[in-house]
C-alpha cells in the first residue's frame, strides 16, 4: 500500500537549535517527494521537492532534505531554527504515473524562545 | 509563475444554503485540478479530481451530490457545497497541475491559499 508516515506529531525545539523532521514513504514507483509548510489559517507553501538527481535538496528558508532510497526516507533538516519556523509541516509523495499526492499526517513544530 | 488563487478566502453561510468556491490558475492552463478538505490540526484529504471538460472523479466516501465540481475552462474549477450544514465547515484547498509548464515538473501540483467555510 502507498503511504507517507510522519512519525512525530509534535516537535518542540529551542530557537537556534537544529531541526530534523522525519518522513518515510511506501510507494510502488519512482517517488517524487515534497515538503510543505503551513501556518495557521494559511495555505501550503512548498519548501522543497525531489524528482531525481542529487539526493540532497536545498529549499527555501534555509531548509534542506535528503532522499535515502534504501531507507525510503526524505527527512527535512534545518541547522538553526527561527521562531518564525513554528508551523505545520507536511511531507507528500507523488509519482511519474499520476498527478495525485499522498500526504503525511503532518508534524507540528513549536519553537521556544 | 504557477500561481493559483481561490475565492473567497473565507465565507460564512447559513445552514441549508449553497456556497460556491472558485479556484483559478492565474498564469497557466490547468488540465487537472484537485480539491482537498482539511479539518483543524489534520492533514489534507483529497475530495476529488477535476479534469477540464469532463466529470470530476470523487474519492471514496465523498458525496457527489453534496460537493459539485465543475471544471469548465482550463483556468477555472468551482466547488459548490450544496445545502451546507455545520459539519461541512472546514478549510477547502484546491491545487492545479499543468503538464508541460515551462521549467516545472510534469507532475507538480500548485496550491491555492485555501477557503475557510463556516456554516452556522
Amino acid at each position: 500500500a502507498q503511504s507517507v508516515t510522519q512519525p512525530d506529531i509534535h516537535i518542540t525545539v529551542s530557537e537556534g537549535a537544529s531541526l530534523e523532521l522525519r518522513c518515510n514513504y511506501s510507494y510502488g514507483a519512482t517517488p517524487y517527494l515534497f515538503w510543505y509548510v503551513q501556518s495557521p489559517g494559511q495555505g501550503l507553501q512548498l519548501l522543497l521537492k525531489y524528482f531525481s538527481g542529487d539526493t540532497l535538496v536545498q529549499g527555501i528558508k534555509g531548509f534542506e532534505a535528503e532522499f535515502k532510497r534504501s531507507q525510503s526516507s526524505f527527512n527535512l533538516r534545518k541547522p538553526s531554527v527561527h521562531w518564525s519556523d513554528a508551523a505545520e509541516y507536511f511531507c507528500a509523495v507523488g509519482g511519474s504515473g499520476t498527478y495525485k499526492y499522498i500526504f503525511g499526517t503532518g508534524t507540528r513544530l513549536k519553537v521556544l524562545a | 509563475g504557477a500561481v493559483v488563487s481561490q475565492h473567497p478566502s473565507w465565507v460564512i453561510c447559513k445552514s441549508g444554503t449553497s456556497v460556491k468556491i472558485e479556484c483559478r490558475s492565474l498564469d497557466f492552463q490547468a488540465t487537472t485540478m484537485f480539491w482537498y478538505r482539511q479539518f483543524p490540526k489534520q492533514s489534507l484529504m483529497l475530495m476529488a479530481t477535476s479534469n477540464e471538460g469532463s466529470k470530476a472523479t470523487y474519492e471514496q466516501g465523498v458525496e457527489k451530490d453534496k460537493f459539485l465540481i465543475n471544471h469548465a475552462s482550463l483556468t477555472l474549477s468551482t466547488l459548490t457545497v450544496t445545502s451546507a450544514h455545520p459539519e461541512d465547515s472546514s478549510f477547502y484547498i484546491c491545487s492545479a497541475v499543468s503538464p508541460g509548464l515551462a521549467g516545472v515538473s510534469y507532475n507538480e501540483q500548485f496550491f491555492g491559499p485555501g477557503t475557510r467555510l463556516t456554516v452556522l
